[in-house]
């Protein structure tokens, strides 16, 4: 059963960045698509982005220029950076699965339990 | 980015109603779409994708219709586990966008 994990801190200061781990077990990160996702009680859920686990990268154009993401397959983990953060990026952020068959994609089949980041001095 | 609406936002139904909610799309998706239950503090669950297809091990009284811009999930006779928030999420164009959600509450 394939499970997802999300790590890192809880509390980060305004301005700072937000760095999140995604650790895949019970299955490969390779040939799939790697999906971050928040959600905050004003905006409800939020598409952040995905990588491939080529590399190949797209992220919503609403935080386009403050989100990177990387992958480490050897590791089967997949990395969130959000910098230059507000209290409007408090929220819990998930990670999930996107898989595709060829023809059509399947969007996120698993998911992470998700964590509360919260952004306060 | 294409808007997606759900209706209605709150729900009051009893054990054995047959529920629906809507999602209509601000554009044409085809049927790039999937519908999700979270209960509180949970990471939401995929119950359909493509629409209508049903995902594995979702119990067959959930069913998925609609294709373009307007899309259901019905629930044909709900049971206690079943209130919680459903959401749709469209996956035809970047960005993905989720409905709002509809909450379904017990009367």
């Amino acid at each position: 059963q394939v499970q997802l994990q999300e790590s890192g801190p809880g509390l980060v200061k305004p301005s700072e960045t937000l760095s999140l781990t995604c650790t895949v077990s019970g299955g490969s990160i390779s040939g799939y698509y790697w999906n971050w996702i928040r959600q905050s009680p004003g905006k409800g859920l939020e598409w952040i982005g995905y990588i491939h686990y080529s590399g190949s990268t797209n992220y919503n154009p609403s935080l386009k220029s403050r989100v990177t993401t990387s992958i480490d397959t050897s590791k089967n983990q997949f990395s969130l950076r959000l910098k230059s953060v507000t209290a409007a990026d408090t929220a819990v952020y998930y990670c999930a699965r996107t898989s595709f068959d060829g023809n059509n994609y399947y969007l996120f089949d698993y998911w992470g339990q998700g964590t509360l980041v919260t952004v306060s001095s | 980015d294409i808007q997606m609406t759900q209706s209605p936002s709150s729900l009051s139904a009893s054990v054995g109603d047959r529920v629906t909610i809507t999602c209509r799309a601000s554009q044409g998706i085809r049927n790039d779409l999937g519908w999700y239950q979270q209960k509180p503090g949970k990471a939401p669950k995929r119950l359909i994708y493509a629409a209508s297809s049903l995902q594995s091990g979702v119990p067959s009284r959930f069913s998925g219709s609609g294709s373009g811009t307007e899309f259901t999930l019905t629930i044909s006779s709900l049971q206690p586990e079943d209130f919680a928030t459903y959401y749709c999420l469209q996956h035809n164009s970047y960005p993905y966008t989720f409905g709002q959600g509809t909450k379904l509450e017990t009367k």
